[in-house]
């Protein structure tokens, strides 16, 4: 299976801050993965898929960037709304795998 | 507006069985891939099982190979997911998620792009 990283686990961020995480896969997935954000109690969201398409009505201050192994998901202007932990997903094989989660929190 | 509803969750022994529901609606349910994808408390998002539209193809996590079973009635728009054997290991929130694709530059990308509301499995004695 391929396992997917994520860095960092957590982060504490301020209103307006631009926030990059980062998403590993142990061997090279082109461009299948995708981004979700998920909220306390709430459903995962997809943000972004294909690496880098910012799926309909998700902010454009989301963008992601990659391929092969390395990704990065990006927030350029942190909002008070953004609070959620950040999994990353991998669908490069029949077996989908996400990532363990990046939790952004308030400074 | 697509709609998806679990149901069928609860507490179970270990060792014992349970079977999860999705209730699917607005869109073409034939026409997805859908897939099952779980939450231990506290914990990230594992993916359980994935299924074709048309039901001939399956897919498991290693996790829950030869214990559960995901199928599909495509006249009732509704996806399930058979779980035996269960282990306090299997305690989660189970999702049901429709699995979009999108063909770029002949290439084929998969996301999940509508999830349900999750449906809580206990295994405790």
């Amino acid at each position: 299976d391929i396992q997917m990283t994520q860095s960092p686990s957590s982060l504490s961020a301020s209103v307006g801050d631009r926030v990059t995480i980062t998403c590993r896969a142990s061997q090279s997935i082109s461009s299948y993965l995708n981004w979700y954000q998920q909220k306390p109690g709430k459903a995962p969201k997809l943000l972004i898929y294909a690496a880098s398409s910012l799926q309909s009505g998700v902010p454009s201050r989301f963008s992601g960037s990659g391929s092969g192994t390395d990704f990065t998901l990006t927030i350029s202007s942190l909002q008070p709304e953004d609070f959620a932990t950040y999994y990353c997903q991998q669908s490069y094989s029949t077996t989908f795998t996400f990532g363990p989660g990046t939790k952004v929190d308030i400074k | 507006e697509v709609q998806l509803l679990e149901s069928g969750g609860g507490l179970v022994q270990p060792g014992g069985s349970l079977r999860l529901s999705c209730a699917a609606s607005g869109f073409t349910f034939s026409s997805y891939a859908m897939s099952w994808v779980r939450q231990a408390p506290g914990k990230g998002l594992e993916w359980v099982s994935a299924i074709s539209g048309s039901g001939g193809s399956t897919y498991y996590a290693d996790s829950v190979k030869g214990r559960f079973t995901i199928s599909r009635d495509n006249s009732k728009n509704t996806l399930y997911l058979q779980m035996n054997s269960l282990r306090a290991e299997d305690t989660a929130v189970y999702y049901c998620a429709k699995d979009s694709r999108i063909a770029v530059a002949g290439r084929s990308y998969y996301y999940f792009d509508y999830w349900g509301q999750g449906t809580l499995v206990t295994v405790s004695s």
